[in-house]
């Protein structure tokens, strides 16, 4: 399973109130990744990272920041809640060399 | 426009059958992976291909690479419950570097006892 964590697993909040998601990984793998999956839309990238502070924009990055102080964590953070925002969100891995990546179990966040 | 199209988007089918769903591009692939989710977990790695025209077999399920590395298609033979799931491939576009993977929406397959 590669040593994926994510935390929290659920999560109910607020609109408008600040959130952030945590990512742990026990193999140093350069590439880290958060996901967000919706029904209708697939697996959507938000952020990546492709070494400590280094990190690039997916396609729905909009509302959403990330940090990687350190390799085994990255984290996304909503500054500002929105109910739009409700969803799944996965964090993964990539592999060197055969470029495989794996997830993590996912936190389901709800946002009233 | 999405890069990778798999087809069906649903698929039901009675246990015992066989199935063939699709994933299918306009642009080379390095790799293409295909992945299993069940309800309420991550995707799970299934196989990773590589090499144009390369199949490979993992119990019942059989993933074929296009020829032009542009297309992969996943065959269940003699389909069981426990294979209900959403099945994604993703892949890295030729000459991208380590651009991050394009994945498919999906094929959600429900296999009936």
């Amino acid at each position: 399973d590669a040593g994926i964590t994510q935390s929290p697993r659920h999560k109910v909040t607020e609109t408008g109130t600040p959130v952030t998601l945590r990512c742990h990984q026990t193999e140093n793998h350069r590439y880290m990744y958060w996901y967000r999956q919706d029904p209708g839309h697939g697996l959507r990238l938000i952020h990546y990272s492709y070494g400590v502070k280094d990190t690039d924009k997916g396609e729905v990055s909009d509302g959403y920041s990330v940090s990687r102080s350190k390799t085994e964590d990255f984290l996304l953070t909503l500054e500002s809640a929105t109910s739009s925002q409700t969803s799944v969100y996965f964090c993964a891995i990539r592999t060197s060399g055969r470029d495989e990546q794996y997830f993590g179990p996912g936190t389901r966040l709800t946002v009233t | 426009t999405q890069l990778l199209e798999q087809s069906p988007q649903f698929l039901s089918i009675q246990e015992g059958e066989n199935l063939t769903v699709y994933c299918n591009s306009s642009s080379v692939f390095s790799s293409l992976q295909w992945y299993r989710q069940e309800p309420g977990e991550g995707p799970v790695l299934l196989v990773t291909v590589v090499t144009g025209g390369e199949v490979k077999k993992l119990k019942r399920l059989t993933f074929q690479f296009g020829d032009a590395r542009k297309d992969s298609s996943l065959h269940i033979t003699a389909a069981q419950p426990g294979d209900t799931g959403l099945y994604l491939c993703a892949g890295e576009v030729r000459g991208t570097g380590n651009t991050p993977l394009v994945f498919g929406k999906g094929t959600r397959l429900s296999v009936i006892a």
